[in-house]
């Protein structure tokens, strides 16, 4: 089971890209990266799913190195209400996921 | 509306008592899985079931019961609750493995 590593917070202001990076040292060929969004007291939203090189859709982009060992999410033009707990989970299919504790980005006006 | 329920939504209980809390959804997944959440440890497995009766272990399934008799349903079910469960849980739905998962709203339980 890959073991992702997140920055704990991050900061930004409105209108900025943010890009929260995820690293997952020991995933495996069949592993599927993905991330989800949470607000306080909700549950985790999906955001974007890929396995390699890059995936866009239109709420974000997300980057896969060749090797894989990392991800990036990447939000372009962040706005007040894109503060939340960001989660990367890898995974093959639904058994024993785990989401980490997340990253925690707060934008500010 | 494609939806995930959840019923109770809060719940104060006491040692001991047997309590289910309820997990529905009106999508007809296939995957269905529990999750605990608590402060400084993110969302954490408790159970999940590929279909009707199969279901698995998760992360942290002691103390925790599951059922998936109809393909709609998968009660979590405490036998016999205790303070350290204590929690915010969440069911969430899946139509196939590599597809997103959906959330419901959260049951939080206090064991007093």
């Amino acid at each position: 089971l890959a073991k992702t590593t997140q920055p704990i917070s991050m900061d930004s202001y409105e209108g900025q890209e943010v890009n929260i990076t995820c690293s997952h040292n020991n995933i495996a060929t069949n592993d599927y990266i993905t991330w989800y969004q949470q607000f306080p007291s909700q549950g985790p939203r999906f955001i974007i799913q890929g396995y390699k090189t890059k995936v866009t859709n239109e709420v974000a982009s997300l980057f896969i190195p060749a090797d894989r060992k990392s991800s990036t999410l990447s939000l372009p033009r962040v706005s007040l209400s894109d503060t939340a707990v960001y989660y990367c989970l890898v995974g093959e299919g639904f058994q024993k996921l785990v989401f980490g504790t997340g990253t925690r980005l707060l934008v500010s006006p | 509306e494609a939806q995930v329920t959840q019923n109770p939504r809060y719940l104060i209980t006491v040692t001991g008592k047997k309590l289910t809390v309820t997990c529905s959804q009106n999508m007809n997944h296939e995957y269905m899985s529990w999750y605990r959440q608590d402060p400084g440890l993110g969302l954490r497995q408790i159970y999940y079931s590929m279909n009707v009766e199969v279901t698995d272990k998760g992360d942290v399934p002691e103390g925790y019961k599951v059922s998936r008799k109809e393909k709609r349903n998968f009660p979590l079910i405490l036998e016999s609750p205790s303070p350290n469960q204590t929690s915010l849980y969440f069911c969430a739905s899946r139509p196939g493995l590599e597809s997103e998962q959906y959330f419901g709203p959260g049951t939080r339980l206090t064991v007093t």
